[in-house]
């Protein structure tokens, strides 16, 4: 069963405007959420976490939602750049293991 | 230390042969995870070390898969007896359990089964 979700296969959005990239899951036993960037051919490359007890947590252009009562996380990526254009995996933690989504493919057009 | 390594980047096979990869993790990390990931997938849990000892395996793990970590350091994963349905993106992850959580991939391992 899929615990993770990510509905939006894909995603564009103009040079310079905010990227939203949404998750919903399941499980309530998650205590962990990431998010990850896939170039292809590439493996995934870690941007940002935030503990279940938070509900905000930036870095930089990239900051994360969370929001428990609704099972539902998102991306917010604010300029995006074209660099960012890449597959966005988001994945939660509980006991040993990490869940992924399916992805939600993001181009920025310049 | 620059991060996940593994090796090969690359393997064609043909179907039968036997194939092993190799990983090695961040040298502070103490946990180890495979994953095997295909198109328009997200990664999919295979095992899990935490130092040398596997302590869980995926029920999608078949008996011709098998991986070990001796030493807790570099890992090995094993396919015997491939199938066109083993070609796939195998990918390494290490992760240290200290303050906060984070998961680090390597490159993958992209296998093909002719």
């Amino acid at each position: 069963d899929q615990q993770v979700k990510q509905n939006s296969p894909s995603l564009s959005v103009q040079e310079g405007r905010i990227s939203i990239l949404n998750c919903d899951y399941t499980n309530s036993m998650f205590d962990y959420f990431l998010w990850y960037k896939k170039y292809p051919a590439e493996g995934p490359t870690f941007l940002i976490s935030i503990s279940s007890i938070k509900d905000k947590n930036e870095d930089g252009r990239f900051t994360v939602f969370l929001n428990k009562s609704a099972k539902h996380l998102s991306l917010h990526i604010v300029p995006s750049q074209p660099g960012d254009s890449a597959v966005y995996f988001c994945a939660a933690f509980t006991g040993n293991q990490f869940y992924f989504g399916t992805g939600t493919s993001l181009t920025v057009i310049p | 230390d620059t991060g996940v390594s593994q090796d090969p980047r690359h393997k064609i096979t043909k179907r039968g042969q036997n194939v092993t990869f190799r990983c090695d993790p961040i040298s502070e990390h103490n946990r180890l995870y495979w994953y095997r990931q295909t198109l328009g997938q997200g990664p999919e849990f295979l095992t899990y070390f935490q130092n040398e000892a596997q302590l869980e395996k995926s029920r999608l793990l078949s008996d011709r898969f098998s991986a070990e970590r001796p030493k807790g350091s570099f890992s090995t994963l094993e396919i015997q007896r491939t199938e066109q349905g083993d070609s796939a993106m195998y990918l390494c992850a290490s992760s240290f359990t200290g303050t906060g959580l984070s998961l680090y991939f390597g490159p993958g391992t992209r296998l093909t089964v002719t």
